[in-house]
Parts: C-alpha cells; sequence; structure tokens
C-alpha cells in the first residue's frame, strides 16, 4: 500500500496557540482522508481531499493537500481541549482501500 | 442510528482456543473491513471485503480469516489465536468506490483482545 509519514508523532499545544501536522508520501496520491481517534474511541472521518492544492476548512480545521499530491496537512488553530486525541492521515487507494499513517497524538495543556 | 457494531468489545482468551468477533452494518455498505491497532503501529488492514462473497487480504492477513455471507455482517475469525493478536481491533465500512472517488468509512468501537 501506499506509505505515508505523519510529523510529528507527538504535539503538546498549549490551550488556545495553533499547531499544524503533516503527512508526507514519496509518491503522488490519488487523495486522502483525516481521521480523528479520542483517547479510548475509535476513528470519526474527518475529511477527504482529492484535488491538488485543494484546501477544506471545519472552523478551526484547515486541511490542505499540496500542489504535487504528495502532502497534506492539518492546521488546528486556537487549540481547545476538545481537540486531544490523535490525527490520522490515511491515503485512499484503488477498492477504498486506506493506508494509516502513524498518527498525530495531540495532547493540549490548559 | 446508522453505526457499527462490534461484539465482543473486551476479550481475554488462551492460546489456540478458536474465536470469533463479529461484525454488523446498517448502512447498507458494500465495503467492510477489519484493523488492528498496535502503539506505535497505527491502524494495519487485515482483510476487507468488496461485497457479498468477495474478501481479500489486507496488509496482515497471517493468522486470521472472514467471510461475508450477508452484506451487514463480516465476522473475524482467529482460528487459534496466539499472544502476539493481543491488540485492538476495529471494524469498518463504506460505500462502494466509485469512478475512482472513495468513501468514508465508519468504523465500530473496537474489541480489545489479550491472548495469553
Amino acid at each position: 500500500g501506499q506509505q505515508v509519514m505523519q510529523i510529528p508523532q507527538y504535539q503538546h499545544v498549549q490551550e488556545g496557540e495553533d499547531f499544524t501536522t503533516y503527512c508526507n508520501s514519496s509518491t503522488t496520491l490519488s487523495n486522502i482522508q483525516w481521521y480523528k481517534q479520542r483517547p479510548g474511541g475509535h476513528p470519526v472521518f474527518l475529511i477527504q481531499l482529492v484535488k491538488s492544492g485543494e484546501v477544506k476548512k471545519q472552523k478551526r480545521l484547515t486541511f490542505q493537500f499540496g500542489e504535487a499530491k504528495k502532502n497534506s496537512s492539518l492546521h488546528i488553530t486556537a487549540t481547545q481541549t476538545t481537540d486531544v486525541g490523535t490525527y490520522f492521515c490515511a491515503p485512499a487507494a484503488a477498492g477504498n482501500k486506506l493506508t494509516f499513517g502513524g498518527g498525530t497524538r495531540v495532547l493540549v495543556k490548559p | 442510528e446508522a453505526q457499527v457494531t462490534q461484539n465482543p468489545r473486551y476479550l481475554i482468551t488462551v492460546t489456540g482456543k478458536k474465536l470469533t468477533v463479529t461484525c454488523s452494518q446498517n448502512m447498507n455498505h458494500e465495503y467492510m473491513s477489519w484493523y488492528r491497532q498496535d502503539p506505535g503501529l497505527g491502524l494495519r488492514q487485515i482483510y476487507y471485503s468488496m461485497n457479498v462473497e468477495v474478501t481479500d487480504k489486507g496488509d496482515v492477513p497471517e493468522g486470521y480469516k472472514v467471510s461475508r455471507k450477508e452484506k451487514r455482517n463480516f465476522p473475524l475469525i482467529l482460528e487459534s489465536p496466539s499472544p502476539n493478536q493481543t491488540s485492538l481491533y476495529f471494524c469498518a465500512s463504506s460505500l462502494r468506490e466509485l469512478a475512482g472517488v472513495s468513501y468514508e468509512q465508519y468504523f465500530g468501537p473496537g474489541t480489545r483482545l489479550t491472548v495469553t
């Protein structure tokens, strides 16, 4: 499957600050999905990016797909305690097969 | 309510004792999949199914079996569990890919399995 590297692996954020997590691939991706998993929970779909250079926003979350479709990012502004969890990027290949990155675990300091 | 259910949620068993983890979805999804989640390794796909009677291996299929006799159910079978299969297991379902466009996957609550 398509391999992706997510960085950072861990992110400690002060409440109210912004942060960005990155998802990098050595190959061109057809599309990419992002999921959030709260502690003790299951992955929940956030968004799918398909087009080169695409940018999508969900309230304080901004998702971006690189121009070359080899990387993606998730930027969260004004972090809140509700943002705690692990964020996964997952390129989607033929047949709806997802290959999950290792995830970025986000901890928020109040 | 649209959902994916898994049973049991927690299971402690011994090496070699066959077990089945059930998965059911009520969204009429064609695609279903099993993942295992281990610390530091993320989510890895075990098996998936594109439709009834159509199953295929994912990235880590060794030691597992699946079947898809009905659209809504996709059980995961461990014929002879071993300690290295201790993990958190998730079932997921989605609409089938159409014209190169994938769809979001809906995950079950997870099954935490311990094999001693």
